[in-house]
């Protein structure tokens, strides 16, 4: 069990930059979550797929974030035009589900964002 | 808004001692209650969950208490020991439909010798 991957482990960036980040899931894990975590907070949800295909955006979400999921194996999450306030810690998660919900998240170690 | 209410934000515990965090959701919708607990500089990883048909769900020295009616839930950790200082999340999820774990602000345990 080679557990959820994430790179890079840290990043930094200037402000306007274009930032991409990696997440490979376990292999047989159909669910892939990305969140945002501050510090001293909880991670907040940012989207989530089954497969390949993306189920839910969060409303908060600006239109400067897309992730993908091409098929339905590793995803990339591309922040644009990056702000200071998207600094925080990109956390990916993935998860096997079957039957009734409420599965496990296998949560990665996250990538570290910092922008100047 | 948060959909799920955490506290405290901080707590000390010598060692040996119970160690107690509470949790408060909204959404009757929500069924499925899952602790999360993370180390610095790493994920969260699953703890122990609990279903509100239950009422108390034992996992070693960690226990979870649910009160459907206050819509509260609580995590005991009895015999609290330095490796499990850490921070604590739960969170709340509809689980009978595949939909997102939703999370609490955290809780920071520091459990003193």
């Amino acid at each position: 069990d080679t557990g959820v991957s994430q790179d890079p482990r840290h990043k930094i960036t200037k402000r306007g930059q274009n930032v991409t980040f990696r997440c490979d899931p376990i292999s047989e894990h159909n669910r892939l979550y990305w969140y945002r975590q501050t510090l001293g907070q909880g991670p907040e949800f940012l989207t989530y797929f089954q497969n390949e295909a993306q189920l839910e955006k969060s409303r908060l979400l600006s239109d400067r974030f897309s992730a993908e999921r091409p098929k339905g194996s590793f995803s990339t999450l591309e922040i644009q035009r990056t702000e200071q306030g998207d600094s925080a810690m990109y956390l990916c998660a993935s998860s096997l589900a079957v039957g009734r919900g409420g599965e496990k998240l296998f949560f990665g170690s996250g990538t570290q964002l910092s922008v100047l | 808004q948060q959909q799920v209410k955490q506290s405290p934000q901080s707590l000390i515990v010598q060692k040996g001692g119970i160690s107690i965090i509470n949790c408060a959701y909204e959404n009757t919708a929500f069924d499925y209650f899952p602790w999360y607990q993370q180390f610095p500089g790493k994920g969260p990883a699953l703890l122990i969950a609990i279903r509100p048909d239950v009422s108390e769900k034992k996992e070693g020295r960690f226990t979870i208490s649910f009160n459907k009616s206050a819509k509260q839930f609580s995590l005991h950790i009895m015999d609290s020991q330095p490796g499990d200082s850490a921070t604590y999340f739960c969170a709340a999820s509809k689980g009978t439909s595949y939909d997102k774990v939703i999370f609490g602000p955290g809780t920071s345990l520091s459990v003193i010798p």
